[in-house]
């Protein structure tokens, strides 16, 4: 089946502009997670979205980072007046509604800001 | 909150040897366990995971352990190809206030020399 679609795969844009990165969950996924991973380092926690309930934000690293998930599915993450710093690869991963279950990646939005 | 330490972070054998990668965590109370494999370009695939009600799990070629009292759990890999060549990364399932998250270790490149 279909799994964790991210896009766009890449991103270029300059320092001061604003982007909109793009998730579609598996189906029948309730949980989606937002990650970043800046080179060769391990994977950060950005937000974590359950169904209908309030969002973890608590790992977002600046209030010119927010995301949404409409209508329980796709989810967005932007970030405005971007900075140099911003640039990594942002994961999504969406897993069943219990606990402890299995997140699954997307293959990531590489970000460069020049 | 949650902790994670992972070594070594580099790795390298020959094909056929056994490789083993360790990973501490530092909250008693996280109960989940999962390894991730990530290739070149590629969001983190998961390849095994483990619950805190066991203390070994196998399938195939890889075998994960878990130690609770010392908090502390392993990857170990056999008879390794030149395919297992990646960046693996341990977590920890934390849960807070309603929300869960995985807190990832850095991650261990490894090379599978033919």
């Amino acid at each position: 089946g279909a799994g964790v679609s991210q896009s766009p795969s890449n991103k270029v844009t300059e320092k001061g502009k604003d982007v909109e990165l793009r998730c579609d969950p598996i189906s029948g996924h309730t949980a989606l997670y937002w990650y970043r991973q800046s080179l060769g380092q391990g994977l950060e926690f950005l937000i974590y979205f359950q169904g209908n309930s309030a969002p973890d934000k608590s790992g977002l690293p600046s209030d010119r980072f927010s995301a949404e998930r409409t209508g329980g599915s796709v989810s967005t993450l932007t970030i405005q007046r971007t900075q140099q710093e911003d640039s990594a690869v942002y994961l999504c991963a969406s897993s069943r509604k219990y606990s402890n279950q299995p997140q699954h990646f997307g293959d990531g939005t590489r970000l460069s800001i020049l | 909150g949650e902790n994670v330490e992972q070594h070594p972070s580099t790795l390298s054998v020959q094909e056929g040897d056994s490789a083993v990668i360790k990973c501490t965590y530092s909250d008693s109370a996280s109960n989940y366990f999962p390894w991730y494999k990530q290739e070149l370009g590629k969001g983190p695939q998961l390849i095994i995971d483990i619950r805190s009600n066991v203390g070994e799990k196998k399938d195939q070629r890889i075998a994960v352990t878990l130690n609770k009292t010392a908090k502390h759990f392993s990857l170990h890999i056999t008879e390794t190809q030149p395919e297992d060549s990646a960046v693996y990364f341990c977590a920890a399932g934390e849960h807070q206030g309603g929300s869960e998250k995985l807190v990832f270790g850095k991650g261990t490149k490894l090379t599978v020399n033919p």
